[in-house]
């Protein structure tokens, strides 16, 4: 199994919801991370989980909660968000984090976020 | 301040010619560079990395090529084929940052039949 998976597909939700996204990969993989990617721009890194431990956080607002249960599942909690936050987040994984180069990160197909 | 920049948003090639996509950047830390492909409502695609150690590396019809001296690396593919038609970026890394990469802006490429 060579996949990251998430779910659900498309999500749509008012600013007064609670929601989670989830991801999932059975690779193995150590490392975990979650993206968010606005229409015509590059991924931008959310966070990083390192052995199921929070590694990076770039300074996300806390409207946005992650949480890994176990090492193949990362999680987004969603509360309280705003219009702007609509965007494609992607779920990614990689082997390794650094020493020799950074893993490549393997990207799940992503959750289209609309809050309304 | 732009690490990584890849400064044509599109590329437009004929089916059967070579692409060339480009990529600079800044950080002279970097170690570990990659290319990803990335089609419309899909995550994007792993297609080849480079270490900061090497000056070329190649992978069938794709070929990244690194000039450290110029901060410079493109990825040349070639034959060109219609499915390769989609959002090209590059991402860089430095050691001991826990995975994050940098990503570029994106080129789209157009492979014409």
């Amino acid at each position: 199994d060579t996949e990251v998976t998430q779910t659900p597909k498309h999500l749509v939700m008012g600013m007064t919801n609670k929601k989670s996204l989830k991801c999932e990969q059975h690779m193995g993989h150590r490392a975990m991370y979650w993206y968010k990617q606005k229409a015509k721009k590059p991924p931008e890194l959310m966070f990083v989980y390192s052995y199921e431990k929070l590694s990076i956080n770039e300074s996300v607002p806390s409207r946005f909660s992650p949480e890994c249960p176990n090492s193949s599942l990362l999680n987004l909690h969603l509360h309280a968000l705003q219009p702007e936050d609509s965007a494609l987040y992607l779920c990614a994984s990689s082997t390794r984090l650094s020493g020799g180069g950074v893993g490549e990160q393997f990207f799940g197909p992503g959750t289209r976020l609309t809050v309304l | 301040d732009q690490q990584v920049k890849q400064n044509s948003p599109s590329l437009s090639v004929q089916e059967g010619r070579i692409s060339i996509l480009n990529c600079d950047y800044t950080n002279s830390m970097f170690d570990y560079f990659l290319w990803y492909k990335k089609y419309p409502a899909e995550g994007p695609t792993f297609l080849i990395s480079i270490s900061s150690i090497k000056d070329k590396n190649e992978d069938g019809r794709f070929t990244v090529f690194l000039n450290k001296s110029a901060k410079h690396l493109s990825l040349h593919i070639v034959p060109s084929q219609p499915g390769d038609s989609a959002v090209y970026f590059c991402a860089a890394s430095t050691p001991n940052q826990g995975g994050k990469l940098i990503f570029g802006q994106g080129t789209e490429l157009s492979v014409k039949p």
